[in-house]
């Protein structure tokens, strides 16, 4: 069973303090992985897919990487408004196009 | 582009009585989702549409959950009897397909069973 642990549970910063939230997955085989944004009382909002171990993406102030076992989203010099919870998911080859989720990470950025 | 749309946003019921959710998808858009997300948890998928067949409901509790998407766009699902562990955000989703970010939530609806 594929399956996406998110760690830590919550986090708290302060604004330019600078750290990384990390999705360890198991998988039968990697489609893609996928990190969300998720904002209070709405849903999710898709920030990046990775594919394969190496690759990395970067998007203003967050940058995602991907190993075998593992991906990590770094926050470069947060700020407030980057506060929100972080979802990571995989998608497995083969079968229905789902994704599983982790349970998030909820990430606090004080001024 | 319009996003996925959701309705109602917040319902509040008793146990044993029933409830509809409806979702009108990103235009289209041929596969729809339906998620369940419970406080505090990653959302969970509950049956995955391809136009109006059924693709994947392995997770869908169908002695009360029902779904349904006619000619391949709008969707509805159903709780009948609700009971207190259903209390959740009903997240619906649509996509293109599923590689990048084809993949678009709606604003979803939030349940309470009381």
């Amino acid at each position: 069973e594929d399956q996406v642990t998110q760690s830590p549970e919550a986090l708290r910063l302060q604004e330019g303090e600078s750290s990384s939230l990390n999705c360890s997955y198991t998988v039968s085989g990697l489609r893609g992985l996928f990190w969300y944004r998720q904002d209070p009382g709405k849903g999710p909002e898709f920030l990046f897919t990775l594919y394969s171990a190496g690759e990395e993406k970067e998007k203003e102030r967050l940058k995602a990487t991907l190993t075998k076992k593992e991906s990590f989203l770094h926050i470069t010099a947060p700020k407030p408004e980057d506060s929100a919870t972080y979802l990571c998911a995989v998608q497995a080859k083969g079968g229905s196009e789902k994704l599983v989720f982790g349970k998030g990470t909820k990430l606090t950025v004080n001024p | 582009e319009a996003g996925v749309a959701q309705s109602p946003r917040y319902k509040i019921i008793e146990k044993r009585q029933s409830v509809a959710f409806w979702c009108n998808p990103i235009s289209g858009h041929a596969t729809l989702y339906w998620y369940q997300q419970i406080l505090g948890q990653g959302p969970k998928l509950l049956i995955q549409f391809q136009n109006n067949g059924v693709v994947d409901d392995s997770q869908l509790p169908k002695d009360r959950f029902s779904a349904e998407r006619l000619k391949g766009v709008d969707s509805t699902l159903k709780i009948q009897p609700a009971k207190l562990e259903d209390s959740a955000v009903y997240l619906c989703a649509s996509s293109l397909d599923v590689t990048g970010h084809g993949y678009t939530f709606g604003s979803g609806t939030r349940l309470t069973v009381v």
